[in-house]
């Protein structure tokens, strides 16, 4: 168990919605980071927020968002949700933004079904 | 950018033998890290081992071993006395010092054969 926790695990919905996936890092940990697995791109890195503020961004699409909130815990909307936006979606958290550990802690991931 | 490189994509072998998993790396930095990470069929990414670019001593932790060559820019990992349950995904990943969001390589499907 690494810690992180996200929820959904698994989601289904129709193309054109929007869904809200959540993350709650380790405890204490300030940085959480979002990926995106899917079957043609492999796993991506998309956004990284570190205590509250974004501090890089990756091939996340405008579609997509993200926050993290006071509580450190954090948020991934996708809306106008596309076939191709099925993938597995990862949160990982780790204590500093970056520097010596360079260690991160992955949640089981949510699994995105667009239909 | 950084980049990383698993050319083969399925390896299958039988109970009991070994399997050494190739990782080829890009980077213009000279102070990065490297991991191995393990994908399970539920799915989950669990960490294997970690090295940073200063140690190129290679170690042994249990059945797991891992060769790291900076000359050419490799990161091999080994399995030894593969079990069913070492049947996963398993990647090579990438990250620069200064920030933790990782480069991943595509994979390497492992099926250990009973």
């Amino acid at each position: 168990d690494s810690g992180v926790t996200q929820t959904p695990k698994h989601l289904i919905t129709a193309t054109g919605q929007r869904v809200t996936l959540r993350c709650s890092p380790r405890s204490g940990d300030l940085s959480v980071y979002w990926y995106q697995q899917s079957l043609d791109q492999g796993l991506q890195f998309l956004i990284q927020y570190y205590n509250g503020e974004e501090r890089a961004k990756g091939n996340i699409l405008e579609r997509f968002s993200a926050q993290q909130f006071p509580d450190l815990h954090s948020e991934l909307n996708l809306s106008s949700l596309e076939l191709g936006d099925s993938a597995l979606y990862f949160c990982a958290s780790s204590a500093v933004s970056g520097g010596a550990d360079g260690e991160l802690f992955f949640g089981e991931g949510s699994r995105l079904t667009v239909l | 950018a950084q980049k990383v490189t698993q050319a083969q994509t399925e390896i299958s072998v039988v109970e009991k033998e070994d399997v050494t998993l190739d990782c080829v790396y890009e980077t213009r930095d000279t102070t990065y890290y490297l991991f191995w990470y393990k994908q399970p069929p539920s799915g989950e990414l669990v960490f294997l081992i970690r090295r940073n670019s200063f140690d190129e001593q290679n170690e042994i932790s249990g059945r797991y071993s891992w060769n790291f060559q900076k000359s050419t820019s490799s990161f091999n990992f080994t399995i030894t006395a593969s079990q069913v349950v070492d049947s996963a995904v398993y990647f090579c990943a990438l990250t620069i010092y200064g920030n933790n969001r990782l480069a991943f390589g595509k994979g390497n499907q492992v099926v250990v054969i009973p």
